[in-house]
């Protein structure tokens, strides 16, 4: 059975980037898949952030193409997102979905994240 | 972007009733139209896909219709624990995109 965990600090301050990690079991991430990361925002927003596929290619909503980075270490069979100059607007939980064209199958338990000074 | 408009954004509904959502896309998805549950504290939870294909382990008492901008989730015999917030996607174009969401609650 396929298993996501998000990982990384809950608190970041504005202007910085925001770092998580997700780490997946039962499933090796080079052998299908897109790898995608989604948030939500309090009051339910829901935003796809953009994915990783399992050759290493990616794809990034255009909102946030100029500041977001999907990247992954195969070794771990873990993939990342960071998200640069962040503000108060990027507080949200943030989720890690194992994606195939588009529908999110296998999702992580949510990373909750802040954004404060 | 394709925008996701759905309803309504809360719902109120009595044990063994039956609730339909509704999902309106701003131009042909062609299908392409998943629903997820995600239950109070817990992660979003794939239910259907392709409008109305129902995912592995879902009760039947869930179904998905529709086609071309306009979509629906129906929940049968509603029990306790359907109480969630329920969600469309589009999967037809990049970037995926959402519904606000309904939260549906028991009466």
């Amino acid at each position: 059975e396929i298993q996501l965990q998000e990982s990384g600090p809950g608190l970041v301050k504005p202007s910085q980037s925001l770092s998580l990690t997700c780490s997946v079991t039962g499933y090796t991430i080079t052998s299908g898949y897109d790898w995608s990361w989604i948030r939500k925002f309090p009051g339910n927003k829901m935003e796809w952030m953009g994915y990783i596929s399992y050759s290493g290619s990616t794809n990034y909503n255009p909102s946030l193409k100029s500041r977001i980075s999907i990247t992954r270490d195969t070794s771990k069979n873990q993939f990342f997102l960071q998200l640069n100059s962040v503000t108060t607007e990027d507080t949200a939980t943030y989720y890690c979905a194992r994606s195939g064209w588009g529908v999110m199958d296998a999702w992580g338990q949510g990373a909750s994240v802040t954004v404060s000074s | 972007d394709i925008q996701m408009t759905q309803s309504p954004a809360s719902l109120s509904a009595s044990l063994g009733e039956t609730v339909t959502i509704e999902c309106l896309a701003s131009e042909d998805i062609y299908s392409n139209l998943a629903w997820y549950q995600q239950k109070p504290g817990k992660s979003p939870q794939l239910l259907i896909y392709y409008a109305n294909s129902l995912n592995d382990g879902v009760p039947s008492r869930f179904s998905g219709s529709g086609s071309g901008t306009q979509y629906s989730l129906k929940i049968n015999s509603l029990q306790s624990e359907d109480v969630s917030i329920y969600f469309c996607q589009q999967n037809y174009d990049s970037p995926w995109t959402f519904g606000g969401g309904t939260k549906l609650e028991l009466k």
